[in-house]
């Protein structure tokens, strides 16, 4: 089945604490990208990648790093989580957004405290 | 900046009604615009990739058309049902993807 998949679903952590979100996906996509959603605010990129070991910056990228390494994984780092990074995340992947839609991973709800 | 806004933040209508909402996106640099349905607790799904001035997509009672000389794409539901309730979503994709803030659509029995 074609899918992205995130783990962990859901993490409760505290400040400070180095965290990885995972997301990965089995249907070849070149490109990947981090969302973050907030109340009020929709979807704001974190971070894309157009292909394996090129990662670019989206709209909030401030308190994130990302690597694509392959082309199937393509983690979010939080190296010292605050608590303004709670939120919901969401991982995404396509062939050529200009062409092609995302896919959607099932989410990730962090809460920092 | 580029600022996708979509109108209205919010929409209640009656089994059956028609409906249409809006995106608009800056008419510069355009590479192309998508529209998703988010139902509350799931993921963003696709409903359209749009890339040419003057497109117009279909699926089911689902259509949107697209201006990018103006900046704008409109979203029709015909004949809502309460399974449309959901909040939709239009992306502006330049090199990087900006999504508006979302129709939150309540279709009431």
């Amino acid at each position: 089945e074609a899918q992205v998949t995130q783990n962990p679903r859901y993490l409760i952590t505290v400040t400070g604490k180095k965290l990885t979100v995972t997301c990965s996906q089995n249907m070849n996509h070149e490109y990947m990208s981090w969302y973050r959603q907030d109340p009020g605010l929709g979807l704001r990129q974190i971070y894309y990648s157009m292909n394996v070991e090129v990662t670019d910056k989206g709209d909030v990228p401030e308190g994130y790093k990302v690597s694509r390494k392959e082309k199937r994984n393509f983690p979010l780092i939080l190296e010292s989580p605050s608590p303004n990074q709670t939120s919901l995340y969401f991982c995404a992947s396509s062939l050529i957004p200009n062409s092609y839609e995302q896919y959607f991973g099932p989410g990730t709800r962090l809460t920092v405290t | 900046i580029l600022n996708v806004e979509q109108s209205p933040q919010s929409l209640h209508v009656q089994e059956g009604d028609s409906t249409n909402f809006t995106c608009s996106f800056p008419s510069s640099n355009f590479y192309a615009l998508h529209w998703y349905r988010w139902e509350t607790a799931k993921s963003p799904e696709a409903l359209f990739v749009m890339t040419l001035n003057g497109d117009e997509k279909k699926k089911g009672r689902i259509s949107a058309t697209l201006n990018t000389k103006e900046g704008y794409s409109y979203l029709y539901i015909k004949g809502s049902q309460p399974e449309d309730s959901a909040t939709y979503l239009c992306a502006f994709i330049h090199n990087d993807m900006r999504f508006g803030a979302g129709t939150r659509l309540t279709v009431k029995p």
